[in-house]
């Protein structure tokens, strides 16, 4: 079946840098794409989404960048504070569910 | 609070008990689902209600499973006979357009032991 999937299980950023988070997809017909973020012991917050009619999509210190010709979204967090520590999953939406990625940890360094 | 709230935050049960979870999406929002997730995984669907009606359901899960939104408002997701395999974090989580902006609840993180 048609997954979406995460480079790097692991990112170590410093304090004050900013952070990406890479997210490949499969599904070349998928219009929709949503970044999550998920502290311990918490549900997923929702952070971002971004239609496959754009390819750059703006909020709060975040930025998602779509490249449909390679099928890849990215999650870009500016100036990274301890409290973005949490794992990050990327979400694609299918006809009445989002398939998931397995998620980026996303440490910061003092 | 406004935002999708679970209940229990927690439940320890013995295997082969039979639990329920309890789930209050947004108010305004018609459509709600269940999602389950373990350590280091993504969530994975249950099921999915439109108002009072459940339209989609995993094949996941299995007969022992049962969810119901009676009123279009609030939904349980009951489990029979429960089995070591079933515990995990289950999520609910609530939208106001199918599929699209889901608002997760802080989850019912089930042991059975």
């Amino acid at each position: 079946g048609e997954s979406v999937g995460l480079h790097l299980p692991t990112l170590s950023v410093q304090e004050g840098d900013n952070s990406i988070i890479n997210c490949a997809y499969s599904n070349s017909a998928s219009d929709y794409f949503i970044w999550y973020k998920q502290e311990s012991g918490k549900g997923p917050q929702f952070i971002i989404d971004i239609r496959s009619n754009m390819d750059k999509r703006q909020g709060q210190r975040v930025t998602v960048l779509l490249n449909k010709t390679v099928k890849h979204l990215s999650l870009q967090i500016a100036a990274t504070q301890p409290g973005d520590s949490a794992v990050y999953f990327c979400a694609e939406a299918g006809d009445y569910q989002l398939i998931w990625g397995a998620g980026t940890k996303l440490i910061i360094k003092p | 609070d406004t935002g999708v709230s679970q209940d229990p935050r927690h439940k320890i049960t013995k295997r082969g008990q039979n639990v329920t979870f309890r789930c209050d999406p947004i108010s305004e929002h018609n459509r709600l689902y269940w999602y389950r997730q373990t350590l280091g995984q993504g969530p994975e669907f249950l099921t999915y209600f439109q108002n009072e009606a459940q339209l989609e359901k995993s094949r996941l899960l299995s007969d022992r499973f049962s969810a119901e939104r009676p009123k279009g408002s609030f939904s349980t997701l009951e489990i029979q006979r429960t089995e070591q395999g079933d515990s995990a974090m289950y999520l609910c989580a609530s939208s106001l357009l199918p599929n699209e902006k889901l608002f997760f609840g802080s989850g019912t993180q089930l042991s059975v032991l």
